[in-house]
């Protein structure tokens, strides 16, 4: 089945510098994929989507690479502030035999000193 | 104007009781969808209603139900709650036909704690 695998452990970066997330899956390639942003306490914020046939999108700061021969995807943050600090969830859309579902992985906390 | 709300915020149930939680969709939207999390994880997709039909299920056992009403809100209901069901539950809503491509919108949760 498919598995989605982001770095458990926090990422400590120094502000103003770039932040780069990675978020693997295995198995057969979504047509797209999904970055979303998580506070503590609270429900996630969607960011960015990214399609199979897109190799790079970007919003202000942020930058998503979609690499469907690696099966990797990756999210920067550029010039990163104290206030990125958050816990970053890639999801995928699978189909299982009730329909579609979408799959998170298990979030990548970003801790940006000052 | 006013995002997803969920209700209650938290609730403290014992092993065995039922549990109904809540969720009102972003005025418009017909799409709702159900997520566990627990702590330290990512969401878990648990149900999508979309025009009050079951549109996806996830890996969970019968013991979950959920239902969308004629106005779009949604009830999640789980039996027989055992202590590993303890997590914050959390709705998301969307326009669109109900496709994951539609930007998801999350309520802010309803904690859940299982003694």
């Amino acid at each position: 089945s498919q598995k989605i695998e982001q770095n458990s452990e926090a990422l400590n970066i120094q502000e103003g510098k770039t932040a780069t997330l990675t978020c693997n899956y295995t198995n057969y390639s979504p047509a797209y994929l999904q970055w979303y942003r998580q506070d503590p306490g609270r429900g996630p914020v969607f960011l960015l989507l990214i399609r199979e046939n897109e190799k790079e999108k970007r919003k202000e700061r942020l930058k998503v690479t979609f690499d469907t021969t690696l099966k990797q995807s990756l999210f920067h943050i550029t010039a990163s502030q104290p206030a990125d600090s958050a816990t970053y969830l890639c999801a995928l859309t699978m189909n299982n035999n009730a329909g579609n579902m979408l799959t998170f992985g298990g979030g990548t906390r970003l801790m940006v000193k000052p | 104007d006013a995002g997803v709300t969920q209700s209650p915020t938290h609730l403290i149930k014992t092993r065995g009781q039922h549990v109904t939680l809540r969720c009102s969709p972003i005025s418009g939207h017909k799409s709702v969808s159900w997520y566990q999390q627990v702590l330290g994880q990512g969401p878990q997709f648990i149900f999508q209603y979309y025009e009050k039909e079951e549109r996806g299920r996830g890996n969970f056992p019968d013991r979950f139900s959920a239902r969308q009403f004629p106005n779009y809100s949604s009830e999640l209901n789980v039996n027989a709650l055992l202590l590993g069901d303890s997590a914050l539950y959390l709705c998301a809503s969307s326009g669109g036909q109900g496709s994951f491509t539609d930007t998801q919108y999350f309520g802010p949760g309803t904690r859940l704690t299982v003694l």
